[in-house]
């Protein structure tokens, strides 16, 4: 039979738009966000990063809004390009069980598909 | 700086098998992470060390799957035996204290 994998959320733009791509969080206590980005054959490659005392970050190109309210994050690329066709993951921090030096526990959204047309 | 190393980048093996991944994270880092990606359930956290001790191994899918850190770079992860469900990208990601973690480039593993 079929196999059924994840659905992934998929986004084509022009190249040369804007792109949003969106992420919904599930622990209210996270205090640390993350965008990936993961190219076909790669491991995923650090964008941007957000804590929860922002609301707003913008890097090269890129900006990254979060709202606590409604447990919402966002990444915002610029003039999109076609090197930015990849994939696209959004990540909440939990911290792990030791009290000091402890390590971050990331637990990784689903995914995005961004096809960037020429 | 290389980045985090992984070994080998691609592994074939038959069912039943010992498969071993290796990984050498960034020289300073004092975590470091095993992941596990599938079509089926997406990025997950297998284990992590801590100054190369084992801290949450909560997300290690059965006895068949082992992890150690004997050093403060190098790590392994081992499947004995294993079966075609294990076929899966097997990331190893370190990380410094502060903010991101940096992942390697993965070993892309195959249970015929």
């Amino acid at each position: 039979g079929e196999s059924v994998g994840l659905h992934l959320p998929t986004l084509s733009v022009q190249e040369g738009d804007n792109s949003i791509i969106n992420c919904a969080y599930s622990n209210s206590a996270s205090d640390y966000f993350i965008w990936y980005k993961q190219e076909s054959g790669k491991g995923p490659q650090f964008i941007i990063d957000i804590r929860s005392n922002m609301d707003k970050r913008q890097g090269q190109r890129v900006t990254v809004l979060l709202n606590k309210t409604v447990k919402h994050l966002s990444l915002q690329i610029a003039a999109t390009q076609p090197g930015d066709s990849a994939v696209y993951f959004c990540a909440e921090n939990k911290a792990g069980p030791h009290s000091s030096g402890s390590a971050r526990q990331l637990t990784f959204g689903s995914g995005t598909q961004l096809t960037v047309l020429p | 700086d290389a980045g985090v190393i992984q070994s080998p980048r691609h592994e074939v093996t038959e069912m039943g098998q010992e498969v071993t991944l290796r990984c050498k994270p960034i020289s300073g880092h004092n975590s470091l992470f095993w992941y596990r990606q599938t079509m089926m359930r997406g990025l997950e956290l297998l284990i992590y060390f801590n100054n190369n001790v084992p801290i949450d191994d909560s997300g290690m899918p059965e006895d068949r799957f082992s992890a150690k850190m004997p050093n403060a770079s190098f790590s392994t992860l081992k499947i004995q035996p294993s079966e075609p469900r294990d076929s899966a990208v097997y990331f190893c990601a370190s990380w410094e204290g502060t903010n991101e973690q940096f992942f390697g480039p993965g070993t892309r593993l195959t249970v015929l």
